[in-house]
């Protein structure tokens, strides 16, 4: 299986910029990606990383590094609307299924 | 336009009872899941189908049973519920199993609470 590790919980102000890091472990790692998910709502797609490096979106930008096992989701110009808890799913062991961390909870206050 | 659909989005039921949660996706895609969310919110694959494949997670107690009578649906059906039960159901859809095509799309959410 793969273990998966983030913060619990983060904060930051409103127009700042937040960096929620992910660490993993895992066999025969095939991608990993961030999903958004806002308080009673459903999980959405951030992005995907499958190389090594920086994959860039707008305002949210998401990095690998293989060899670490390590992977970072950065937002930028924060907007409170980003309050929300931010999940990296790591694919590896040999299954194509996506195996999720516990999530961070991003609180933006003004 | 509806990607990914489930009913009921809320179900209030009796330990012991027999329910059953429905999903439907209108994306033409070829794999399934089923994810249990709990109060830590962590996020844990249940059951995984294409048309070929179905997948189980091994830890899931096998009162739970997916049942699809075509590609674009995935019914989970619970019997002799448990309090531990109680959680968030989500259900998900795939294009592939590979690359950034396995991104999955999420319904709703069923908010199941067995008193």
């Amino acid at each position: 299986g793969q273990n998966i590790d983030q913060p619990t919980e983060m904060t930051a102000t409103e127009g700042a910029i937040v960096q929620i890091n992910c660490t993993y472990q895992t066999s025969g790692f095939n991608g990993l990606f961030w999903y958004q998910q806002h308080a009673g709502e459903a999980p959405t797609f951030l992005s995907y990383n499958v190389l090594d490096g920086l994959e860039e979106k707008g305002r949210f930008s998401s990095f690998l590094s293989r060899s670490k096992g390590y992977s970072y989701l950065l937002l930028k110009e924060l907007q409170m609307k980003d309050s929300a808890s931010y999940l990296c799913a790591v694919r590896g062991g040999g299954s194509y299924i996506p195996t999720f961390g516990r999530g961070t909870s991003l609180i933006v206050h003004p | 336009d509806t990607a990914v659909s489930q009913t009921p989005k809320y179900l209030v039921t009796q330990m012991g009872n027999d329910k059953s949660i429905k999903c439907e996706q209108n994306l033409g895609h070829d794999t399934m899941y089923w994810y249990k969310q709990d109060s830590k919110k962590f996020l844990k694959i249940m059951f995984s189908y294409n048309n070929k494949e179905l997948i189980i997670n091994e830890t899931v107690p096998n009162r739970f049973s997916p049942k699809s009578p075509d590609k674009a649906h995935l019914n989970l059906h619970i019997n002799s519920l448990e309090l531990g039960d109680s959680a968030v159901y989500f259900c998900a859809s795939s294009q592939g199993t590979s690359g950034v095509t396995d991104t999955q799309y999420f319904g709703p959410g069923t908010r199941l609470t067995v008193l």
